[in-house]
């Protein structure tokens, strides 16, 4: 079974400064990642995904994610914080075969508050 | 603006009662996802339907069915309702429900059950 795990249920950051969200999965065969971010009242929307291919995925407003395999990890980092990144950001996993096919996999979130 | 349109976006309703949550995919995607959030639970899968076909299951009730419509569109039905049903319930879509595919959330209906 495959499940994630996103260390720290709330995260806070000066503006500027550098964010890092933790996310470990696991995963009995190859996984496809996902970063998802929620905003206040509204549904969510991909940040960034790995599938295959090079391991550093750059995603939409100037958000990364490295999928490393040997920590079973894929963290979020912005250099430079904004305000308006304030959310929840969610990391997923899905992968192929099975009943679980295509599905998504979430975890619990991670809430981020950004200071001025 | 994700493509997928839910309705309704709010809905508050009465224990034992039933509702329906409808769903319209993105142009052209064929696999549709029902997921559940809620504070104690977090983002919860549904189920999950292909060109009209069930295609996964996950933690889905038997109080709950779903369906997807020759159109593709897609139907939640959640009956005898219990407090502990009130959450936020997305609809997603994909293109052919492949695991590295995107998927898109819609907003979400909020249930509230009293």
């Amino acid at each position: 079974a495959q499940s994630v795990t996103q260390l720290g249920s709330h995260v806070s950051v000066s503006e500027g400064a550098l964010v890092l969200l933790r996310c470990n999965y696991s995963s009995s065969v190859p996984p496809y990642l996902f970063w998802y971010v929620q905003y206040p009242n509204q549904g969510l929307q991909l940040l960034l995904k790995y599938t295959t291919g090079a391991t550093l995925v750059k995603g939409i407003n100037g958000f990364e994610a490295e999928f490393k395999k040997s920590e079973t990890s894929f963290h979020l980092t912005k250099p430079s914080a904004h305000m308006s990144d304030a959310a929840e950001y969610f990391c997923a996993v899905s992968h192929a075969g099975g009943t679980s096919y295509g599905k998504l996999t979430f975890g619990q979130g991670t809430i981020l508050t950004v200071h001025p | 603006d994700s493509g997928v349109t839910q309705t309704p976006k709010h809905l508050i309703t009465a224990t034992g009662q039933r509702v329906t949550l409808r769903c319209s995919p993105r142009s052209g995607d064929l696999s549709v996802y029902w997921y559940q959030q809620s504070l104690d639970q977090g983002l919860q899968f549904l189920i999950q339907y292909y060109n009209g076909e069930e295609r996964a299951k996950g933690n889905i009730l038997e109080r709950f069915s779903a369906q997807q419509f020759p159109d593709l569109h897609s139907e939640l039905n959640l009956s005898s309702l219990e407090l502990g049903d009130s959450a936020l319930y997305f609809c997603a879509s994909s293109g052919d429900g492949g695991p590295g595919n995107t998927i898109y959330f819609g907003e979400g209906s909020w249930l509230t059950v009293v």
